[in-house]
């Protein structure tokens, strides 16, 4: 199985701020890596998939970069709503694993 | 607008069944893979399983494989998971999520999740 590590595990923001999220594969995936953003009680929401593309209705804020085994998530300009949990995940092969989470907190 | 709902969760002793349901709309529900994804209290999501449009292929998280099922009817737009010999670790809520129509997963549509409990 692939393992998906995300770095760091949280992070404290102030509104503004350009924050970027790392997620590192065990082995290659080469695009096949999506970014997910959960709030409280809430199902989690696709904000990027292939590892760069902007999902429909997504801020353009959002951005994601990588190939292989590491993968970025930058928030160019952190907003309030943007207050959350993050998740990248594999689409390379079953089992589909997500990492385990990066939550951004207001500083 | 795409919605997905789901049903059937509830308290259930360890070694018990459920069956899961969700029924989707606004969508050819027929054209895409579906998948079920659970997240256990204060845990990340974990893929559980997914089906192809016509369910001629299915894959399975490792630790579920041979106790769920997961099964489709296009007819009514549902996709369920059949759970049995349910254990403590089984407990989360579990989400209905639209998977690909061909290419790379992508979970673009989730439905509100539904708790399953497996107590004593």
């Amino acid at each position: 199985d692939i393992q998906m590590t995300q770095s760091p595990s949280s992070l404290s923001a102030s509104v503004g701020d350009r924050v970027t999220i790392t997620c590192r594969a065990s082995q290659s995936v080469d695009t096949y890596l999506n970014w997910y953003q959960q709030k409280p009680g809430k199902a989690p929401k696709l904000l990027i998939y292939g590892a760069s593309n902007l999902q429909s209705g997504v801020p353009s804020r959002f951005s994601g970069r990588g190939s292989g085994t590491d993968f970025t998530l930058t928030i160019s300009s952190l907003q309030p709503e943007d207050f959350a949990v993050y998740y990248c995940q594999e689409s390379y092969k079953a089992p589909l694993t997500f990492g385990g989470g990066t939550k951004v907190e207001i500083k | 607008e795409v919605q997905l709902v789901e049903s059937g969760g509830g308290l259930v002793q360890p070694g018990g069944s459920l069956r899961l349901s969700c029924v989707a709309s606004g969508f050819t529900f027929s054209n895409y893979w579906m998948s079920w994804v659970r997240q256990a209290p204060g845990k990340g999501p974990e893929w559980v399983a997914n089906i192809q449009q016509h369910a001629s292929e299915i894959y399975y998280l490792d630790s579920v494989k041979g106790r769920f099922t997961i099964s489709r009817d296009n007819a009514k737009s549902s996709l369920f998971l059949q759970m049995n010999s349910l254990r403590v670790e089984d407990t989360a809520v579990y989400y209905c999520a639209r998977d690909k129509l061909a290419g790379a997963t992508k979970f673009d549509s989730w439905g509100q999740g539904i708790l399953v409990t497996v107590s004593s």
